[in-house]
Formats: structure tokens, C-alpha cells, sequence
């Protein structure tokens, strides 16, 4: 059963505009949600990161929303330019003894058209 | 290093051959990690070593999969008897220790198991 589930396998949207990248959880003991980005044939790369106690992260264009009630993140990424075209990757981990085991998403693959 | 370097980039192995797959991490990085990367999945965590110490391995497909890393740097991942569903990309990721879990991906080894 996956508990990190992405639901979009892809999303095209035009430069400049926003990306609206979504995630969803099932275990509730997860408590530290990250996103990775990949290129073809490189390995993912961390793009930013948010804690459960927050519910909004920023950095530069990037911010990851989270919402524990839903068990749901969501990245947004404005404006969005073609260099941002790669698969996004969510992932979870959860405090206690295996923090740093990380349980991934199957990936949504952005494309931003110019 | 500069990053996490995988050898190598490619392997191409026959069903029932054994293979090694190599990961230097990022010089002084105390944890190390393998997954593995089926297509069209997201990463799959296979096992976890702080220095030298392998303190999980409970995401190892089957008992053909063996990962060491004895001086506390190199480690190799090893699968015996490769089977079809071996195919994959393995990624290994690197962390030094009193950094927030954000683990630094090499690009990788493709297996594929013909």
C-alpha cells in the first residue's frame, strides 16, 4: 500500500505561470515531508523541506504548503520556467527510530512549455 | 568528493550473474543509504549505515542482497543471482550527521538483468 501517493504521473503548464504539484499521505506518524527534484539520468536533487509543525515553508520561488488535517502537501512553484521541467518527487519520514528512512512518491513530471 | 559518486553508471548483467555496485558519499558523511528505483515507481529504501554499522537493512528484497561498508566510507551493494526483477536504478545518498535529514543522491547505477 503506498503511503505517499502522487496522484498527477504529470502536469504541463505554460512559463510563467503557476505549478501546483500534490501529495498525499496515509501514515499519520509521518512528520517531516521533503521534495526532491529529477533530471533524466541524475540522481534527485532536495528542493525544500517542511516540518509538521508548520504549514507553509518558502524558499525563493518554491513553497510547500502542508495540511495535517488532510494528510496533504502541495509544492507551488511561481513563476514557473521551462528549467523547472523534471519529475518532482514527494517524500515522508516520520520521528523516532527510522527518521531517516524516507518513503517516496511515485513522482509527478512537470513540464513548463516557453 | 563533491557528491555522491555511483559505479557504475550502467550495468548490463545475465540472469544468475552476481554484480557489485559501488558508492563513495560525500567525504565525511557518517550515513549512507541504498535504494532502489524501479521504473516508474519513486525510490525504495533497501538499507541504512551510520560509519561502518549496518543498523537497517529491513528493505533488502531477499537474502541475494548484500551491502557492506567496512571502513566506514566505500560502501558496495551486491546482488547474487540477479533475477529480471532486479532491473532497476540503485541510488545511494549520503548525510552528515547534525544536518536535518536531507539525504544527497548520487545518479545512480541502471541494472538490467537480461
Amino acid at each position: 500500500d503506498q503511503q505517499v501517493k502522487q496522484n498527477s504521473p504529470s502536469l504541463s503548464v505554460q512559463e510563467g505561470r503557476i505549478s501546483i504539484l500534490n501529495c498525499d499521505y496515509t501514515n499519520s506518524m509521518f512528520d517531516y515531508f521533503l521534495w526532491y527534484k529529477k533530471y533524466p539520468a541524475e540522481g534527485p536533487t532536495f528542493l525544500i523541506s517542511i516540518s509538521s509543525i508548520k504549514d507553509k515553508n518558502e524558499d525563493g520561488r518554491f513553497t510547500v504548503f502542508l495540511n495535517k488535517s488532510a494528510k496533504h502537501l502541495s509544492l507551488h512553484i511561481v513563476p514557473s520556467q521551462p528549467g523547472d521541467s523534471a519529475v518532482y518527487f514527494c517524500a515522508a519520514s516520520a520521528s523516532g527510530g527510522s527518521n531517516y528512512k524516507l518513503t517516496f512518491g511515485k513522482g509527478t513530471l512537470l513540464t513548463v512549455n516557453p | 568528493g563533491a557528491g555522491v559518486s555511483q559505479s557504475p553508471r550502467y550495468k548490463v548483467a545475465k540472469r544468475g550473474q552476481d554484480v557489485a555496485l559501488r558508492c563513495d558519499p560525500i567525504s565525511g558523511h557518517v550515513s549512507l543509504f541504498w535504494y532502489q528505483q524501479a521504473l516508474g515507481q519513486g525510490p525504495e529504501f533497501l538499507t541504512y549505515f551510520q560509519n561502518e554499522a549496518q543498523l537497517d537493512k529491513s528493505g533488502l528484497p531477499s537474502d541475494r542482497f548484500f551491502a557492506e561498508r567496512p571502513e566506514g566510507s566505500v560502501s558496495t551493494l551486491k546482488i547474487q543471482r540477479t533475477q529480471q526483477e532486479d532491473s532497476a536504478v540503485y541510488l545511494c545518498a549520503s548525510t552528515s550527521i547534525g544536518v536535518s535529514d536531507r539525504p544527497t543522491f548520487g545518479s545512480g547505477t541502471r541494472l538490467t538483468v537480461v
